[in-house]
């Protein structure tokens, strides 16, 4: 299975001010994702992190709010910019399984933020 | 109409009892389907997978899928104290590249 280390764990973060987060994992991937989960609810995919290639939004997701990097096959970053408190909520890296979908997937411990 | 609904909770079974969790999609292109345990402050784990109608077991979790009726279920049989957590159904569409979670049900099983 793969290691996928997070980081921050959590901040709080002023209104206006922009955070990123980073993904790294101990294994090549193709893709990572990034999820969002606000309290109380379920996860939602931002975006598809592919290396070499812009990435790919879901609806609702724009990249000036949450631009994206990946700059090789092992990490990723995720920004969350002009944060407001509607931001709050638990960021999600993910990676497959070899060989599976984006829901068959390891995810890293998530980064908390708190936008006050 | 969400895409995927699973049974509202919380549930709370005694210790021993057959929890049962169930799950509805709207989409009929789906394909494959998760369930995912997270336990309380921590990220979600892949326990359970299936992706043809009928059953899947593995240790005391069972999935359960009926295509036709668009429903997905999760038997977990014999539940323990440490079952306690969120259990997120996911289904995903090959074709359409997109995958969709619910909201989850909180279980709760007292000793």
């Amino acid at each position: 299975s793969a290691v996928i280390s997070q980081k921050p764990s959590r901040d709080i973060c002023q209104r206006g001010t922009s955070l990123t987060i980073q993904c790294q994992v101990d294994s090549q991937v193709t893709m990572m994702f990034w999820y969002r989960q606000q309290p109380g609810q379920s996860l939602t995919l931002i975006a598809t992190a592919n290396q070499g290639s812009e990435a790919t939004y879901e609806s609702g997701f724009v990249i000036d709010k949450f631009p994206i990097s990946r700059p090789n096959l092992t990490f990723s970053t995720l920004t969350v910019s002009n944060m407001s408190p509607e931001d709050s909520s638990i960021y999600l890296c993910s990676v497959p399984r070899a060989g599976g979908t984006n829901t068959e997937a390891f995810f890293g411990q998530g980064t908390r933020l708190t936008v006050v | 109409q969400k895409e995927v609904e699973q049974n509202s909770g919380p549930l709370s079974v005694p210790e021993g009892a057959i929890a049962s969790l169930n799950c509805t999609y709207s989409d009929r292109g789906s394909q494959s389907f998760f369930w995912y345990r997270q336990y309380s402050g921590k990220s979600p784990e892949l326990i359970m997978f299936i992706y043809s109608n009928g059953d899947k077991e593995d240790g005391r979790f069972t999935a359960q899928l009926n295509k036709a009726s668009q429903y997905v279920s999760l038997l977990i049989r014999d539940s323990q104290p440490s079952d306690s957590a969120t259990y997120l159904c996911a289904v995903y569409n090959t074709n359409a590249g997109k995958s969709t979670f619910g909201d989850g049900t909180t279980l709760t099983v007292k000793p």
